[in-house]
């Protein structure tokens, strides 16, 4: 497997303009999380999704960020209208519950680097 | 509510010299721990987890762990570091049995010839 996809790698948008970051988890995992990574605040938890379903947005910063996954082998991060402040790396990850048996550890991608000037 | 602190947020050693990236975590229920490492501009990589059983852990690249439940400590080691080595190290906690992770604030590991 290729592992966690994410794109673009890099992104550079004026203030004001909707970012759409995409993620690729590796197949057959069932959890998918957002991560963001600043200096500031180290990595935080944006959201999660379990079976393509929203399990936890408690990290969600405001309501000009949304996330989806429409499917087992997509999700989208989204930020409109987007503000200097948003600049960050943001990283996609995917994990395996086996349920009772355990888990396997989160997979991460490479990221994407968004600035907003 | 899980938390992490690492304690160092840099650390300079000599090639070939030890090396232990402190870590302590905050939790009222049972947790796993994880230590992930992170070379520039690359994505998160995990070096090694404590889920149960022995409470000293191997990891890749010549890490291990001991995770210390009367201390809630979960140090990392390495008897040699290798310029390699250098990169930024997380360790991370979650409940047992959950997946949502919490990193601490991340340990810059430096190695200098």
């Amino acid at each position: 497997d290729a592992g966690v996809i994410q794109s673009p790698r890099h992104e550079v948008t004026e203030m004001g303009q909707e970012v759409t970051l995409r993620c690729k988890p590796i197949s057959g995992h069932d959890y998918l999380f957002w991560y963001r990574q600043t200096m500031m605040r180290g990595l935080e938890l944006l959201i999660y999704f379990n079976n393509n379903v929203p399990i936890d947005d408690s990290g969600m910063p405001e309501d000009r960020f949304s996330a989806k996954m429409p499917n087992a082998s997509f999700s989208t991060l989204k930020i409109q209208p987007s503000e200097p402040r948003d600049s960050a790396v943001y990283f996609c990850a995917s994990s395996y519950h086996f349920g009772d048996r355990g888990r396997t550890e989160a997979f991460f991608g490479q990221g994407t680097r968004l600035t907003v000037v | 509510a899980q938390s992490v602190t690492q304690l160092d947020s840099q650390v300079p050693v000599f090639e070939e010299a030890p090396v232990e990236l402190r870590c302590n975590y905050s939790s009222s229920v049972s947790v796993y721990l994880f230590w992930y490492v992170q070379y520039p501009n690359q994505g998160l990589q995990l070096l090694l987890k404590y889920l149960s059983g022995s409470t000293l852990v191997k990891g890749i690249n010549g890490f291990e762990a001991e995770f210390n439940k009367s201390q809630t400590s979960f140090h990392l080691r390495k008897p040699s570091v290798h310029i390699s080595d250098t990169a930024e190290y997380f360790c991370a906690v979650s409940k047992k049995g959950a997946q949502k992770l919490v990193f601490g604030q991340g340990t810059r590991l430096t190695i200098n010839p």
